[in-house]
């Protein structure tokens, strides 16, 4: 089955904590994204990559890491988490990088940070 | 600034009406897409549109594309509970992908 799977779905942690949440696809699809989604604020991307190796800052790329090693993997760091870091996160993947493709996306990580 | 601009941010109707929501820009895109995303999940695609004037149906939804290319609309016809929803609008800004805050529809049985 064609799909984008993330871990862990829920996630609490303190500020300060090193975290890292993992995405996988398995339609070897190129372009893979992390969004954030908050209320009032929408899905805003964070980090995009067009594919293996190559990774760029969406538009809040701040208080985030992220790599590309395989095609199918791109976790998403955060070294130092913060409260306002606390969200829904989804990891979505597409054939290429341009809205003509469809995004499949994640079920997404509610991230909790106290 | 917000490139896509949804409107209305809330809607709620009686099943059986019909609606009409929107996604405008000032900018020019060379495709759109519509998502729709229900509590707990991630976004799925309904539609992409890519021409001028493009008209798309899917059942008793109903997607255009501006002449212009700089907005979109979704009217879905006689709303059914099933249609509730957050309504998503996505379109390119160089190689990132941008989506408009969204329309938060809820059908009335």
């Amino acid at each position: 089955e064609a799909q984008v799977t993330q871990n862990p779905r829920y996630l609490i942690t303190v500020t300060g904590k090193k975290l890292t949440v993992t995405c996988s696809q398995n339609m070897n699809h190129e372009y893979m994204s992390w969004y954030r989604q908050d209320p009032g604020l929408g899905l805003r991307q964070i980090y995009y990559s067009m594919n293996v190796e190559v990774t760029d800052k969406g538009d809040v790329p701040e208080g985030y890491k992220v790599s590309r090693k395989e095609k199918r993997n791109f976790p998403l760091i955060l070294e130092s988490p913060s409260p306002n870091q606390t969200s829904l996160y989804f990891c979505a993947s597409s054939l290429r990088g341009s809205a003509a493709y469809e995004q499949y996306f994640g079920p997404g990580t509610r991230l909790t940070v106290t | 600034t917000q490139l896509l601009e949804q409107s209305p941010q809330f809607l709620s109707i009686q099943e059986g009406e019909n609606l009409t929501v929107y996604c405008n820009s000032s900018s020019v895109f060379s495709s759109l897409q519509w998502y729709r995303q229900e509590p707990g999940e991630g976004p799925v695609l309904l539609v992409t549109v890519v021409t001028g004037g493009e008209v798309k149906k899917l059942k008793r939804l109903t997607f255009q594309f501006g002449d212009a290319r700089k907005d979109s609309s979704l009217h879905i016809t006689a709303a059914q509970p099933g249609d509730t929803g957050l309504y998503l609008c996505a379109g390119n800004r160089d190689d990132k992908i941008i989506f408009g805050k969204g329309t938060r529809l809820h059908i009335l049985p």
